[in-house]
């Protein structure tokens, strides 16, 4: 199964930007690059994902590395309410299973 | 867009005895659906793969005999937790994949047997 590592965790300022980061260096070439995000006693939620390119959605933006070995997730300015763990996942084409790794704890500091 | 609903939301049972968590996907048909357990402070765990119609796949070290999974129908999956014990407590989530990518989580259940 495809792996991916993050830090454990990270704090930002609020109204700032975060980056977070994802090395996924077992990616295959058909491996999608999902984001998702758990507020505490809720399921995940989707933030974004890719393949390639970089991608910009109403939530974040995703900047993958041209060898696609890493990612950053991009929060343009944090609020309060970003305050979660970020799962960077490879979407495995082969077996459509997603494994989850440790995430990222955010921290937003008012 | 995808919603995916859970049921119920939290439940406590008396140990040795069963629970069912249910899986709905509203809006949209989910041939697959998974399940998964979280333990406080920690990551989600897979624990299988469930598929409309046929047995589901169990990852290793997960008792089938113990977590039952029926998906009946393209809507519907259930987890039931047999002969609970107060180790089986934990966050399970249950996820279905729709016909865009990604996949779509249900809210969770916590279970707590007393």
């Amino acid at each position: 199964d495809a792996k991916t590592t993050q830090p454990n965790s990270m704090e930002s300022n609020e109204e700032e930007p975060v980056h977070l980061p994802c090395n996924h260096s077992t990616i295959s070439g058909t491996d999608y690059i999902h984001w998702y995000r758990q507020l505490p006693s809720q399921g995940p939620e989707y933030v974004i994902h890719g393949l390639t390119s970089n991608v910009n959605n109403r939530m974040a933006s995703l900047a993958i590395a041209e060898d696609r070995k890493s990612s950053t997730l991009i929060l343009h300015r944090a609020t309060l309410r970003d305050a979660a763990v970020y799962y960077c996942i490879l979407d495995d084409s082969g077996t459509y299973k997603y494994i989850f790794g440790t995430g990222t704890r955010l921290k937003v500091l008012a | 867009g995808a919603v995916v609903s859970q049921h119920p939301s939290r439940v406590i049972c008396k140990s040795g005895t069963s629970v069912k968590i249910e899986c709905r996907s509203l809006d949209f048909q989910a041939t697959t659906m998974f399940w998964y357990r979280q333990f406080p402070k920690q990551s989600l765990m897979l624990m299988a793969t469930s598929n409309e119609g046929s047995k589901a796949t169990y990852e290793q070290g997960v008792e089938k005999d113990k977590f039952l999974i029926n998906h009946a129908s393209l809507t519907l999956s259930t987890l039931t937790v047999t002969s609970a014990h107060p180790e089986d407590s934990s966050f399970y989530i249950c996820s279905a994949r729709g016909t865009n990518y990604g996949y779509t989580f249900g809210s969770g259940t916590r279970l707590t047997v007393v």
